[in-house]
């Protein structure tokens, strides 16, 4: 599978929009791109995921770069409870297996 | 409706001693995967089952680690002869079978101390 990069940590205030890059400049053409995230002490949860077009979903937005070598989540209104680590991961469509790398911790603070 | 679950939550065993850990995915989720997550790392793939189909094992670390599932529901991770590094937290997820891609959701994990 590609490889994605992300930063390590990101820190956003309370009710202010979040962008969280991620780069994944081998990807392939059938390449989905996935964002998971995990809350302190739970499993990853799903958040969204995209091929080419840009995508809305009640959690959050991802704006696929027009190369598709970039892809950054959007959270419109970050919350304290949006506080996780957030996985951008590239998988082919069949299997969907996933390869986590570290991810980027939120931070989000008063 | 339920999620995917996970048993025991926790397990503290031995060195040298065989666990078994459980899996209930969501009833109809035809696809189930098992990953491996140690401590501030990311998690790592296991094994994949779908179906009747053969299971994909090829992130499973060593021989010392199997899984089985019955059907299209409850899945083993058992692990033979434990040792000190294979303690993580082992999670389960499950998803719908397909054409594209799907989301997997996944339970709250079984966190295994060897001691």
């Amino acid at each position: 599978d590609a490889k994605t990069t992300q930063p390590n940590s990101l820190e956003s205030n309370e009710e202010e929009p979040v962008h969280l890059p991620c780069n994944h400049s081998t990807i392939s053409g059938t390449d989905y791109i996935h964002w998971y995230r995990q809350l302190p002490s739970q499993g990853p949860e799903y958040v969204i995921h995209g091929l080419t077009s840009n995508v809305n979903n009640r959690m959050a937005s991802l704006a696929i770069a027009e190369d598709r070598k970039s892809s950054t989540l959007i959270l419109h209104r970050a919350t304290l409870r949006d506080a996780a680590v957030y996985y951008c991961i590239l998988s082919t469509g069949t299997a969907s297996k996933l390869t986590f790398g570290t991810g980027t911790r939120l931070q989000v603070t008063l | 409706g339920a999620g995917v679950s996970q048993s025991p939550s926790n397990k503290v065993t031995e060195k040298g001693k065989d666990v078994e850990l459980r899996c209930d995915p969501i009833s109809g989720h035809t696809a189930l995967y098992w990953y491996r997550q140690r401590l501030g790392q990311g998690l790592e793939f296991l094994i994949y089952f779908q179906g009747n189909s053969a299971p994909d094992k090829s992130g499973l670390p060593s021989d010392r680690f199997s899984a089985e599932r019955t059907g299209e529901s409850v899945s083993t991770l058992t692990i033979q002869r434990t040792q000190q590094e294979d303690s993580a937290v082992y999670l389960c997820a499950s998803g719908e079978s397909g054409t594209g891609t799907y989301e997997q959701y996944f339970g709250p994990g079984t966190r295994l101390t060897v001691t």
